[in-house]
């Protein structure tokens, strides 16, 4: 069953709009959720992360929403530029619960056209 | 500072065979875990070792092993390889346990055929 969803495979922008991630989690138990950006032949790179004791985190141009009760967060990059192109990764963890085990949603691919 | 170090970066074996690969974290990280990405899996935890320890198991069969030296070099080991088994296996490292995320390594791709 799959604790985290990333729903859309897929996602095309221009150059200078906001490109925006969504990502689903169904375990109550999670509590740090982070987002990671791949590029192909590599490995994930972090991005940002949140708390769940927090609905927002900003870091240069990407923002991190929270909303608990919905269980929902998303990614926000402003403004979108080519080397954003990649494929992005939202991961939860139950940080007391589960040690050090990162659940990741399937991935959406990010295209940027300049 | 030296990244996450895996090798080798690619390997072709045949089914039914062996393999082992290795992990080098970044100094004086303690934490190491292993990840398979597969195209219709996506990432899947395969477990995490920390202190030679191994401290959590994600939902995969007893051919996968791993274990950790006390220089927090790590190897991971599948036995009776699959067609299945083909992916990318990702390591990660963190100075300590706890959830809040991972340097990871630019992985090994093993190929069964």
């Amino acid at each position: 069953d799959q604790q985290v969803k990333q729903n859309s495979p897929s996602l095309s922008v221009q150059e200078g709009r906001i490109s925006i991630l969504n990502c689903d989690y169904t375990n109550s138990m999670f509590d740090y959720f982070l987002w990671y950006k791949k590029y192909p032949a590599e490995g994930p790179t972090f991005l940002i992360s949140i708390s769940s004791i927090k609905d927002k985190n900003e870091d240069g141009r990407f923002t991190v929403f929270l909303n608990k009760s919905a269980k929902h967060l998303s990614l926000h990059i402003v403004p979108s530029q080519p080397g954003d192109s990649a494929v992005y990764f939202c991961a939860a963890s139950a940080v007391k619960a589960a040690g050090n085990k990162l659940t990741f949603g399937g991935g959406t691919r990010v295209l940027v056209k300049p | 500072k030296a990244g996450v170090t895996q090798t080798p970066r690619y390997l072709i074996k045949t089914r039914g065979q062996q393999v082992t690969l290795s992990c080098s974290p970044i100094s004086g990280h303690r934490s190491v875990s292993w990840y398979q990405q597969t195209p219709g899996q996506g990432l899947q935890f395969l477990f995490e070792y920390f202190s030679e320890t191994q401290r959590n198991k994600g939902n995969f069969p007893g051919r996968f092993s791993g274990r950790q030296f006390s220089n927090s070099r790590s190897e991971m080991n599948v036995s009776t390889l699959e067609l299945g088994d083909s992916a990318l296996y990702l390591c990660a490292s963190s100075v300590v346990t706890g959830g809040y995320g991972y340097t990871f390594g630019s992985g090994t791709r093993l190929t069964v055929v």
